[in-house]
């Protein structure tokens, strides 16, 4: 299995521009989460989904951040518009959530750079 | 909810000396599952270790073992024969059991570095 793909691995961007985060979740994996990297901040869990439906999306930061899973083998974050603090490493994790928790496979991460 | 705490945020050591990282959390749950990240250069994310709250003993893998304390709320990272591979950010992390709280808590880090 290739693991979690995200797609782009890195991201510039001028502030105001619509940013579109994508990711392939492992094939079978039933759980998929975003999380976001600062310095300053750390790891932050954004939003998680169980069989494509969102289940905790309080981490999300405000309206202008969105994240859709449509089917169970794709999944994008969506900042519109995206301003220069949103500049962060973002991750995609999935696991097989069942009835003993398994551990996360995250991707690679995309690089943001608001300007 | 719950946190993770992690002291050191900096800590280095020579080549093939054993290190310990530190790491606290708070939970009011009985069960669920701590785990050690590893984050190198090319910020992969690579587990480390993992334990499960319901067994007592500590979890081993190589040259990394854990020294999980629940009713302290403990759970260090022990790394003996350090290499110079081992040099990275770790990060300690908890899960929840229950449905509903299957995300990572995650501390905020220890960035480790081995001298040649």
């Amino acid at each position: 299995d290739a693991g979690v793909i995200q797609s782009p691995r890195h991201e510039v961007t001028e502030m105001g521009q619509e940013v579109t985060l994508r990711c392939k979740p492992i094939s079978g994996h039933n759980s998929l989460f975003w999380y976001r990297q600062t310095m300053m901040r750390g790891l932050e869990l954004l939003i998680y989904f169980n069989n494509n439906v969102p289940i905790d999306d309080s981490g999300m930061p405000e309206d202008r951040f969105s994240a859709k899973m449509p089917n169970a083998s794709f999944s994008t974050l969506k900042i519109q518009p995206s301003e220069p603090r949103d500049s962060a490493v973002y991750f995609c994790a999935s696991s097989l959530i069942r009835t003993t928790n398994e551990k996360l496979f995250f991707g690679s991460g995309t690089q943001l750079s608001v300007l | 909810a719950q946190t993770v705490t992690q002291s050191q945020p900096e800590m280095s050591v020579q080549e093939a000396e054993t290190v310990t990282l530190s790491c606290t959390y708070d939970t009011s749950e009985s069960n669920y599952y701590l785990f050690w990240y590893k984050q190198p250069p090319s910020r992969q994310m690579i587990l480390v270790i993992r334990q499960e709250a319901y067994k007592q003993q500590n979890a081993t893998e190589n040259r990394f073992s854990v020294n999980f304390q629940k009713a302290a709320k403990s759970f260090s990272l022990k790394i003996s024969d350090s290499q110079l591979g081992d040099t990275a950010m770790y990060f300690c992390a908890f899960q929840g059991s229950n449905f509903g709280n299957e995300k990572l808590t995650f501390g905020t880090g220890t960035r480790l570095t081995i001298i040649p």
